[in-house]
C-alpha cells in the first residue's frame, strides 16, 4: 500500500520564477492539505482540497494556489517566488480527520 | 491568534527513562489533537492522536488530554536512542479542517 508521494523531492528556482509541486495521496485517501515549514518552525497550512475544491484556506497570499484532479492528486503552485518562499512543503492526505504526511519537497529560491 | 505553544528544548533524557513533551492551546473550540515525530531532514510521522479527555495509550507512548486546562501531553516510556527526534503537537478545531501546530520539542535520549 503506497503512502503520500511528492515530487520533485528538491528544487532549486530563482526570485520571481514559478513553480508546481505534485502530491498524490495514500491509497483510499480523498483530501489533500498542503503545508509550508520553514527550518526551526512548525508547519503552517496552506490549503486543503476535497472533492477538487479549495475546501479551507490558511494565511497565505493569492501567490499560493492548487488544485485537485479526479483521481484526488493535487498540485500546489507558487508564482513570483521570494526569498521568503524557501522552505520545506509538505502534503497531507486523509480520508476523515487524521493526516498524514509525504516526504515533502524542499525548495529554494535563490 | 490560535496558538499551540511547545517548549523548544531541547529535553535530554537518558535511555530507559520517561520522557515527558507538553503543549497547551489557546482555542477552547479544539476538538481533535495530534503528536507527530519529525526526525531531522523528514517529513512528519503520525505517532497518536487523541479526542477525549483522559489518557490513550499505544505501547511506549501516552497522550494524555485536558481539555479544562488546554493542555495536551506525550509520555514516552523507556525511551531509546532511536526516539531521539523534534515531536510536534497539532491541533484542529471544531470548525476547521486545519492542522495547527506548535513549533516542536527536541528530544534527546542519550546512551
Amino acid at each position: 500500500d503506497a503512502g503520500v508521494t511528492q515530487s520533485p523531492t528538491h528544487l532549486i528556482k530563482t526570485r520571481g520564477q514559478q513553480v508546481t509541486l505534485r502530491c498524490s495521496p495514500k491509497s483510499g485517501h480523498d483530501t489533500v492539505s498542503w503545508y509550508q515549514q520553514a527550518l526551526g518552525q512548525g508547519p503552517q497550512f496552506i490549503f486543503q482540497y476535497y472533492e477538487e475544491e479549495e475546501r479551507q484556506r490558511g494565511n497565505f497570499p493569492d501567490r499560493f494556489s492548487g488544485h485537485q484532479f479526479p483521481n484526488y492528486s493535487s498540485e500546489l503552485n507558487v508564482n513570483a517566488l521570494l526569498l521568503g518562499d524557501s522552505a520545506l512543503y509538505l502534503c497531507a492526505s486523509s480520508i476523515q480527520e487524521t493526516q498524514y504526511f509525504g516526504p515533502g519537497t524542499r525548495l529554494l529560491v535563490l | 491568534q490560535k496558538e499551540v505553544e511547545q517548549n523548544s528544548g531541547p529535553l535530554s533524557v537518558p535511555e530507559g527513562a520517561i520522557a515527558s513533551l507538553n503543549c497547551t492551546y489557546s482555542d477552547r473550540g479544539s476538538q481533535s489533537f495530534f503528536w507527530y515525530r519529525q526526525y531531522s531532514g523528514k517529513s512528519p510521522e503520525l505517532i497518536m492522536f487523541i479526542y477525549s479527555n483522559g489518557d490513550k495509550e499505544d505501547g511506549r507512548f501516552t497522550a494524555q488530554l485536558n481539555k479544562a486546562s488546554q493542555y495536551v501531553s506525550l509520555l514516552i516510556r523507556d525511551s531509546q536512542p532511536s526516539d531521539s527526534a523534534t515531536y510536534l503537537c497539532a491541533v484542529m478545531l471544531n470548525s476547521g479542517y486545519a492542522l495547527n501546530f506548535g513549533k516542536g520539542t527536541s528530544l534527546l535520549v542519550t546512551p
